[in-house]
């Protein structure tokens, strides 16, 4: 299957900082990403669809000035969280689609961010 | 609204003890459904696309089948490294940019 590659792995911040997680799709192009987090033991909750060259649509309760998404190329979507608070440690994914019909989606290796 | 539920939450086995994980859905219209596999700490990793009741797929010990209502996954002859956990999601044939709606997993340990 295709590859999803996500930076970083685990990170640390302080409270007030912001934190920017990256992810690419390594062999092929993705028109379209998202973003999910996941708390211990949930689900995946998604937060936002990206589209190459347009404005993220963000899901119902995701404050979209605090978790800024840009998908500048067909390849690289980033998250930012913004003025990051520890409510915001969790896990976040992102996963990659090749096409509006394509129905699989292929998933990062997430990133698991503390904020201290 | 999309609902996946899953059952049971978690599921101990021994090895080569064979069982089946459900997910059941509620959806106007399904595009599809969909099977991954999660270990601790990494993201999901694709397993499984059902499109339609009736429609079975498999794949080494693992075998998903899906009616209008659920979907199961059929683990036979399990071994440890079946361990992780499974999760179901649900694609809405209204859904305009492939959204996925997830279950919340069952937990699999599989004991030598």
């Amino acid at each position: 299957g295709a590859v999803v590659s996500q930076h970083p792995s685990r990170v640390i911040c302080k409270s007030g900082t912001s934190v920017k997680i990256e992810c690419r799709s390594l062999d092929f192009q993705a028109t379209t990403m998202f973003w999910y987090r996941q708390f211990p033991k949930q689900s995946l909750m998604l937060m936002a669809t990206s589209n190459e060259g347009s404005k993220a649509t963000y899901e119902q309760g995701v404050e979209k000035d605090k978790f800024l998404i840009n998908h500048a190329s067909l390849t690289l979507s980033t998250l930012t969280v913004t003025s990051a608070h520890p409510e915001d440690s969790s896990f976040y994914i992102c996963s990659a689609s090749q096409g509006r019909l394509n129905t699989e989606a292929f998933f990062g290796q997430g990133t698991r961010l503390t904020v201290v | 609204e999309d609902q996946v539920t899953q059952s049971p939450e978690a599921l101990r086995l021994q090895e080569g003890e064979s069982s089946s994980l459900n997910c059941s859905y509620t959806v106007s219209g399904l595009r599809g459904l969909f099977w991954y596999r999660q270990d601790p700490g990494k993201g999901p990793e694709f397993l499984f696309t059902l499109y339609s009741a009736g429609e079975e797929k498999e794949k080494e010990r693992l075998k998903a089948t899906l009616t209008k209502k659920e979907s199961f996954l059929h683990i036979t002859a399990p071994k440890p490294e079946d361990s992780a956990t499974y999760l179901c999601a649900v694609q809405e044939v209204n859904t305009g940019f492939q959204k996925l709606v997830f279950g919340t997993g069952t937990r699999l340990l599989v004991s030598p």
